[in-house]
């Protein structure tokens, strides 16, 4: 596609329930990162992908998330019993690798009441 | 570990003035530096991606100059308009995770008409 494309835009959930975000990076872009962005703070690397080795999940801040790539393409994020402080903005990016230019997409905003 | 900081955090000036935006970071071992704007309730547009052999990058109206050995890049906003409000972002790439994007908080940037 033109540009990374994040699904859904908007999510609000239960506390407790469990959650899938996704993203479709740029066509031909092996490298696929998530971020996370709290209120008022920074960004928080979460994962990254890079072709087919294996990803670098030392970002995610407990066992309830976990994340894959299919195909070395679409990527799905997950929170498993979700909790008040997992609500954020999640951010994915790709780029064609690890260290060149980043395109971020528009993030899906995670609320869980 | 490489820490990044942006200031000021907040800068208001009147349309038309050119301006300077400040990215500082400790580990002067970086493969690259970014700088991203962010629009409210949207993702993050990259503007300029230095490499670290690069001295700076000029897009348009914007300039972003890089100092490794002193650890301090800036972003150059020449005849601001009121669309050029946003937070801009630096991020840089180092160390042993050179794909881990390192961020600073970010300087919100208002244009006064």
């Amino acid at each position: 596609g033109a540009g990374v494309s994040q699904s859904p835009s908007n999510k609000v959930t239960e506390k407790g329930k469990d959650v899938e975000l996704r993203c479709d990076p740029i066509s031909g872009h092996t490298a696929l990162y998530w971020y996370r962005q709290s209120l008022g703070q920074g960004l928080e690397f979460l994962i990254y992908f890079q072709g087919n080795s294996a990803p670098d999940k030392s970002g995610l801040p407990s066992d309830r998330f976990s994340a894959e790539r299919t195909g070395g393409s679409v990527s799905t994020l997950t929170i498993q019993r979700t909790q008040q402080e997992d609500s954020a903005v999640y951010l994915c990016a790709s780029s064609f690798v690890g260290i060149t230019e980043a395109f971020f997409g528009q993030g899906t905003r995670l609320t869980v009441v | 570990k490489q820490e990044v900081t942006q200031i000021p955090a907040a800068l208001s000036v009147p349309e038309g003035e050119n301006l300077v935006l400040n990215c500082s970071f400790t580990d002067s071992a970086i493969y690259n530096l970014q700088w991203f704007r962010q629009d409210p309730g949207k993702g993050l547009t990259s503007l300029l991606l230095i490499q670290s052999s690069q001295r700076e990058q000029t897009s348009g109206r914007l300039n972003a100059s890089l100092d490794k050995s002193s650890g301090r890049s800036t972003l150059y906003i020449a005849a601001s308009q009121p669309g050029d409000s946003a937070t801009y972002l630096c991020a840089v790439s180092s160390g042993d995770s050179n794909y881990q994007l390192i961020w600073g908080a970010g300087t919100k940037l208002i244009i006064k008409p």
